[in-house]
């Protein structure tokens, strides 16, 4: 158990919809990242947030958007659902903002029919 | 992009046979990271070398550097049933700024009983 939290475990929804995945990282980790996982592109950098700000931005799509609270939970939001968008999506943690090991939730399973 | 490439894409060896895993990457970086995934959970940190190491050990885990030719190995020693899982590269580009891991597409290894 890494000790990042990710909710929920499953989703099903269809095409056009806007979803909101949650993930609650490490007890003291003040960076988030976010992790897409599909057959075809692999793992794949979405954004990071450190202490409540965008540190960095991946491949994220225009419609997918995340935020950091300041209790240093974070949301992704995708919107506008495309079949494509079905996959695995992670969220890590790391103690700051630097280049050091980031510690994976168990992922939430996206399937958009 | 995915910046790694492992090789081989999937391995299948007896257990208690050693299982090696190779990597290359394209850009400079400032660290290497190997991470196992079992079966479409989430990613477990396995092991983490900087740029300027060369080899790391972490117990039946050994990992080589080889930043002139940008790759590096997994060796796995005594392997058991348990070690069946993909296993993933991931860089930290070098210079300035904060970003994520890019990741390789993995090796899956399969540990025959």
């Amino acid at each position: 158990d890494s000790g990042v939290t990710q909710t929920p475990k499953h989703l099903i929804t269809a095409t056009g919809q806007r979803v909101t995945l949650r993930c609650s990282p490490r007890s003291g980790d003040l960076s988030v990242y976010w992790y897409q996982q599909s057959l075809d592109q692999g793992l794949q950098f979405l954004i990071q947030y450190y202490n409540g700000e965008e540190r960095a931005k991946g491949n994220i799509l225009e419609r997918f958007s995340a935020q950091q609270f300041p209790d240093l939970h974070s949301e992704l939001n995708l919107s506008s659902l495309e079949l494509g968008d079905s996959a695995l999506y992670f969220c890590a943690s790391s103690v700051s903002r630097n280049k050091e090991t980031q510690y994976f939730g168990p992922g939430t399973r996206l399937l958009v029919l | 992009s995915q910046q790694g490439e492992e090789d081989p894409q999937a391995l299948s060896i007896q257990e208690g046979e050693n299982a090696t895993m190779n990597c290359s990457y394209k850009t400079s970086i400032n660290n290497l990271q190997w991470y196992r995934q079992n079966s479409g959970r989430g990613l477990v940190h396995l092991i983490l070398i900087r740029s300027n190491e060369r080899e790391k050990h972490s117990g039946r885990l050994r990992v080589t550097l080889d930043t002139s030719k940008k790759s590096s190995s997994l060796l796995i020693t005594a392997s058991r049933a348990a070690d069946t899982a993909s296993y993933f590269c991931a860089t930290h580009r070098s210079g300035g700024g904060a970003d994520g891991l890019t990741f390789g597409k993995g090796t899956h290894l399969i540990i025959q009983p």
